[in-house]
Order: C-alpha cells, then structure tokens, then sequence
C-alpha cells in the first residue's frame, strides 16, 4: 500500500532563517506531488505541484521554493522565512494516470515564524 | 477557470441532528468530486467521492450526489456525532489536468 511521509511535524524558526521541509511517499511510481499551504482557520493554498522529477509549477509567486531530486521525493524550502510563512504545510500525491484523480495527503507539518 | 464554492461555517449541531453542508462548482470539462474531512492537528483524509453525473458517493453515513444539472455536490448525514466534528473541504478534480481545486473548508462542531 501506498504511504506518504512529511517531517517535521513541527517546526518553529526565527525570521529570517533557512527553511526545508521533505516529503516521500512509498508504494507508488510516477507520483505526481503537490505542497499546500493552510493558514490559521483559512482554506487550502496551493504552491507548488510536480508531474515529473525536476519539474516544478509555481501557483503564486512568493519566497518558498520546491524541488523534487528523486520521483518519490518532494522539498519545499525557503532561503530566508518571513512571519507570513507560519502554517500548517501539506504535502500530497496523485497518480499520474488514474480514473479519478485522487489525491492523498500527508499529515502536514506545522510551522512558526517568529 | 474551475472553482469550488462552499458554504461558511463554523456550523454547530446538537448531536443526532441532521447535516448538510452545500458545495458548488465551475468546471470547464467533466471533473470528479470529492469531501475530505481534517481533523484537528491532522491532514487531510478523503471522506467520499464521486466521478460521473448522478453518482453518489458514500461512507461512514455521509452521502453526496453529484447533480451536473445544478453544478452542486451537498454533503449529508442525518444524524452527526461529536466525533464528526472536523473541517470539511469539497474538492474537484478534471481527468486530465494534475491539478485539484479545493473549497475554503466548512467547520462543523457538534456538541452533545
């Protein structure tokens, strides 16, 4: 069976300083794999979402970067965080070709900028 | 461009009182439908989904119908528990595009 992975759970980190976060999912080839952000009490934001090793879509512009060197394996960093960054980060995955285009999602890390 | 429009919460029940949830979309194709349910500190799961037009999908005494003639797909339960109580997202997804498009999330709590 499939299992997707994200670490940390938690994480809190001054303004300013570096940011990564990993996800791995085992069980499946091809993924494709996305990173959502989730504000205090808000909705799902989508940022970043891959289809292929080294190939990454920005949905909106701003200081996280991602990249996936490995097909199971998705990063999400930033060079200097900002206050505006705190959240709860998701990362999820899909399968490249599927009847429905289910995604299934990790348990999230939360972050604190302070 | 597709988009999911659903109800504001929070929504508070008494416990065994019925549930609806109204969800909405704008898809330019045929995409599938879904809920997914977080609970508090946790990702998301997939709580019940639903692929083509008059589908219904159910689980755990939750059901949606996916109604293309009024681009809706509400949520029901006739009777919530307090273990219910979680943040509900709708989401759409069209077959051949990568990516999903999520509802801003509906709080339900229920109180015993």
């Amino acid at each position: 069976s499939q299992t997707i992975h994200q670490w940390p759970a938690t994480l809190v980190q001054p303004v300013g300083s570096p940011l990564s976060l990993e996800c791995t999912v085992e069980g499946t080839s091809n993924p494709n794999l996305y990173w959502y952000r989730q504000a205090a009490g808000r909705g799902l934001q989508l940022l970043f979402y891959s289809v292929g090793i080294g190939q990454i879509s920005s949905e909106v512009p701003q200081n996280l970067s991602a990249s996936r060197p490995q097909d199971r394996q998705f990063i999400l960093s930033s060079k200097k965080l900002l206050l505006s960054d705190s959240g709860f980060y998701l990362c999820a995955w899909s399968a490249r070709r599927a009847s429905s285009n289910e995604q299934f999602f990790g348990p999230g890390t939360r972050l604190t900028v302070l | 461009g597709d988009s999911v429009t659903q109800m504001e919460g929070p929504v508070t029940l008494s416990e065994e009182a019925f549930l609806t949830i109204n969800c909405t979309y704008t898809a330019t194709g045929y995409p599938s439908l879904f809920w997914y349910v977080q609970y508090p500190g946790e990702g998301l799961q997939l709580l019940l989904k639903a692929t083509k037009a008059d589908d219904k999908g159910s689980n755990k005494g939750f059901e949606a119908t996916y109604r293309k003639e009024t681009t809706s797909f509400h949520l029901e339960k006739g009777s919530v528990q307090v273990s219910d109580s979680a943040v509900y997202f709708c989401a759409l997804s069209e077959l051949n595009f990568n990516k999903f498009y999520f509802g801003s999330g509906t709080k339900l709590n229920v109180k015993p």
